[in-house]
């Protein structure tokens, strides 16, 4: 039980054009989910927090018009990466809280995304 | 001071060791603690979930906090080459916010 499924695994863009990333809790209902980004051999960083069916609430230093989050169910969650640069490329990592435990956060496995 | 210190390794043993990782905190405020393993170019996986102070015990794993310490450690007995990952540890204020985690140490159990 408790999967987070992540997609896509990897994905190769240009500069200028805009991914989305989804997450989805599969067994589970999620009030609440998180999306991470984490550089090589660093921990995770908390880009943002979003709760099903209002905005999320995103960690200082965060552009939200440049990472906008949707959470409009409550097993899915996107992200979408507008206008993406080189320095965009990172590991993006959400993941989900149950609704009956919300101090477990179970992982997705990952976005690589590089920007060209 | 980080809010979260973790030895960032690379730790190595051999095979069937027992494992100590470790973490330090300033906020005595933490009340839950978590520890996740991350392989590589993968998502972390949730370990072991404690809360306050005390021991848990999980087959091989074994997780104590030490709030007056503030210093929480995870150990692994029968070290295996498949153990080899990254930990992490977390910590939360309050019930569903407020994580933070560790910097997360290297493991590299050698066969």
């Amino acid at each position: 039980g408790a999967v987070v499924s992540q997609h896509p695994s990897r994905v190769i863009c240009k500069s200028g054009t805009s991914v989305k990333i989804e997450c989805r809790s599969l067994d589970f209902q999620a009030t609440t989910m998180f999306w991470y980004r984490q550089f090589p051999k660093q921990s995770l960083m908390l880009m943002a927090t979003s709760n099903e069916g209002s905005k999320a609430t995103y960690e200082q230093g965060v552009e939200k018009d440049k990472f906008l989050i949707n959470h409009a169910s409550l097993t899915l969650s996107t992200l979408t990466v507008t206008s993406a640069h080189p320095e965009d490329s990172s590991f993006y990592i959400c993941s989900a809280s149950p609704q009956g435990a919300k101090n477990i956060q179970y992982f997705g496995a990952g976005t690589r995304l590089s920007v060209l | 001071q980080k809010e979260v210190e973790q030895d960032p390794g690379p730790l190595s043993v051999p095979e069937g060791a027992i494992v100590s990782l470790n973490c330090t905190y300033s906020n005595s405020a933490f009340q839950y603690f978590m520890w996740y393993r991350q392989y590589s170019r993968k998502g972390p996986e949730l370990l072991m979930y404690t809360y306050s102070s005390g021991n848990k015990e999980d087959g091989r794993f074994t997780a104590q906090v030490d709030k007056s310490s503030k210093y929480i450690s995870l150990f692994i007995r029968d070290s295996q080459p498949s153990d080899s990952a990254t930990y992490l540890c977390a910590m939360s204020l309050n019930y569903g916010q407020n994580f933070v985690f560790g910097p997360g140490t290297r493991l590299s159990v050698l066969p």
